[in-house]
C-alpha cells in the first residue's frame, strides 16, 4: 500500500461526458503527479501540482483540467470524452517539487468511455 | 516521438538465471534515471535509480547500468524469483522541464 489512494477504481461512461477523478496523496507529500497509460503506451505524464500550484505540465489535452485543493487532494476532470480517453488514469505523490524524487502511485482508475 | 525506448514488450527468464531489462533514450539532458515496477491491478511501485554521475548503482538482487555514450540503461536481476514477475518501466528525468518520460514498459515473466 502506497499511502496514495484514488477513487473511483473503474468508471464507465458515454462519449461526450464529463468525469471527476479524485486523488489523495500520502501524508505529508506536497507534490501530485496525474498520468494516464492508455494501451500499449507508457505512462504519459499529463500535469503536476505542488502545493496547490501548478509546477509542471505535460500532455494534457485541453478538455482536460486538474487542481490541487487545500488539504492537498487533487482531481483531474476530463470532459467531453472521446472513446480514445479510455486508460488508466494514475496519480502519484512526492514529498517536495522535484519530479527526480521518488514518486508512489495510487492504484489507478480504469475509465472506460462507451 | 519516443524520448524512452523499451523495445522489448516481454521477456521471459528461469528462476534462479538472470534477468536483463534494457532501455535507450534520445535526450542529453537527462541526467537521472529510475525503474518502476508494476504488479497487475496496482500502481508502479520503485524499484531502482541511477543518476548520470554513476555507471553502476546496486541493491540487492538489483543492478542499474548506465552507458552515457550510448544513452542506454539496463536493469540485472540476480538471481530472478518468481515473484519478480511484473511490468517493468523505465524513466528518465528531464532537469530542463522537471518531468518524468516512462518507457512503454517491459513484461517479465520468471518461469519456476
Amino acid at each position: 500500500d502506497s499511502g496514495v489512494t484514488q477513487t473511483p477504481k473503474h468508471l464507465i461512461t458515454a462519449t461526450g461526458q464529463r468525469v471527476t477523478l479524485r486523488c489523495s496523496p500520502r501524508s505529508g507529500d506536497l507534490s501530485v503527479y496525474w498520468y494516464q497509460q492508455s494501451l500499449d503506451q507508457g505512462l504519459q505524464f499529463l500535469i503536476q501540482y505542488y502545493n496547490g500550484e501548478e509546477r509542471a505540465k505535460g500532455n494534457i489535452l485541453e478538455r482536460f483540467s486538474a487542481q490541487q485543493f487545500p488539504d492537498l487532494h487533487s482531481e483531474l476532470n476530463l470532459s467531453s470524452l472521446e472513446l480514445g480517453d479510455s486508460a488508466l488514469y494514475f496519480c502519484a505523490s512526492s514529498v517536495g517539487g522535484g519530479a527526480r524524487e521518488t514518486q508512489y502511485f495510487g492504484p489507478g482508475t480504469r475509465l472506460l468511455v462507451l | 516521438d519516443q524520448q524512452v525506448k523499451q523495445n522489448s514488450p516481454s521477456l521471459s527468464v528461469q528462476e534462479g538465471r538472470i534477468s536483463i531489462l534494457n532501455c535507450d533514450y534520445t535526450n542529453s539532458m537527462f541526467d537521472y534515471f529510475l525503474w518502476y515496477k508494476k504488479y497487475p491491478a496496482e500502481g508502479p511501485t520503485f524499484l531502482i535509480s541511477i543518476s548520470s554521475i554513476k555507471d553502476k548503482n546496486e541493491d540487492g538482487r538489483f543492478t542499474v547500468f548506465l552507458n552515457k555514450s550510448a544513452k542506454h540503461l539496463s536493469l540485472h536481476i540476480v538471481p530472478s524469483q518468481p515473484g519478480d514477475s511484473a511490468v517493468y518501466f523505465c524513466a528518465a528525468y528531464d532537469r530542463a522541464t522537471n518531468k518524468l518520460i516512462f518507457g512503454t514498459g517491459t513484461l517479465l515473466a520468471v518461469q519456476p
